[in-house]
C-alpha cells in the first residue's frame, strides 16, 4: 500500500508567519498534490508538481509556492500566514497505472 | 468547467438497509471514475474506482457506471453505523493538471443503528 506522511497533523501559527508543511511518500510516484479542504467548497487544487523541481498551478495558488528538490518529498510553503488560509492542507501522490491518489492524513492548520 | 455533482445531503438510513449514492459529472470524455470516504476530522481513503459501463462489486460496495447518462453511483449493501462517513465522487482532470482529480463536494451518510 502507498504511505503518504504530513509533517504535522495540527498546526497553529500567528498572521505573518512563514509556514512550511511537508509531505512524504514512499512509492516513487511522480505526479504530487497539494489541496485544501473547506466546508461547503470541497477539495481544492493549489499546486502540484509532475517530477523534481517541476510544479504547476492549481486552482488557488495565490499566498503559496512549493518545492519539490526529492521525487518522494513535496512541500507547500505559506509566505505570510493569513487567517483565511486557516484549513485542512492535504498533500496527495498519484498511481499513474490507474489514476488513483492516495492522501495524507492531512494537517489541520488555524491561522490566528 | 468540469464538475462533479453530488447531493450534499445528509443521507440518513437504517442499519442493515442499503444505502445509495449518486454522483454525475459534465465531462463526455471521463474514463474513469473513482469513490473516496472521509471520515470527519479524517483525510479521504479510496473505497474503488470503476472505468467500464455496468457494474463493479467490492464486498458490500458496488459501483454502477453509465457513460450515456453520465452518472455514477455507490451502493452499500448492510450498511453499518461505521460506514457514517463523506463520500466523495471523483474524475481524472485529463485536459488539465496533470491527472489531479475534480472532486464533488461530498454526500454525508449516516446510518442510524
Amino acid at each position: 500500500d502507498v504511505k503518504v506522511t504530513q509533517s504535522s497533523r495540527y498546526l497553529v501559527k500567528r498572521t505573518g508567519e512563514k509556514v512550511f508543511l511537508e509531505c512524504v511518500q514512499d512509492m516513487d510516484h511522480e505526479n504530487m498534490f497539494w489541496y485544501r479542504q473547506d466546508p461547503g467548497l470541497g477539495l481544492r487544487l493549489i499546486y502540484f508538481s509532475y517530477d523534481v523541481k517541476m510544479k504547476e498551478k492549481g486552482d488557488i495558488p495565490e499566498g503559496y509556492s512549493v518545492s519539490r528538490e526529492k521525487k518522494e518529498r513535496f512541500s507547500l510553503i505559506l509566505e505570510s500566514a493569513s487567517t483565511n488560509q486557516t484549513s485542512m492542507y492535504l498533500c496527495a501522490c498519484r498511481d499513474t497505472y490507474t489514476d488513483t491518489q492516495y492522501f495524507g492524513p492531512g494537517t489541520r492548520l488555524t491561522v490566528l | 468547467q468540469k464538475e462533479v455533482e453530488q447531493n450534499s445531503g445528509p443521507l440518513s438510513v437504517p442499519e442493515g438497509a442499503i444505502a445509495s449514492l449518486n454522483c454525475t459529472y459534465s465531462d463526455r470524455g471521463s474514463q474513469s471514475f473513482f469513490w473516496y470516504r472521509q471520515y470527519s476530522g479524517k483525510s479521504p481513503e479510496l473505497i474503488m474506482f470503476i472505468y467500464s459501463n455496468g457494474d463493479k462489486e467490492d464486498g458490500r460496495f458496488t459501483a454502477q457506471l453509465n457513460k450515456a447518462s453520465q452518472y455514477v453511483s455507490l451502493l452499500i449493501r448492510d450498511s453499518q453505523p461505521s460506514d457514517s462517513a463523506t463520500y466523495l465522487c471523483a474524475y481524472p482532470n485529463y485536459g488539465g493538471s496533470q491527472g489531479n482529480l475534480i472532486f464533488g463536494k461530498g454526500t454525508k451518510l449516516s446510518v442510524k443503528p
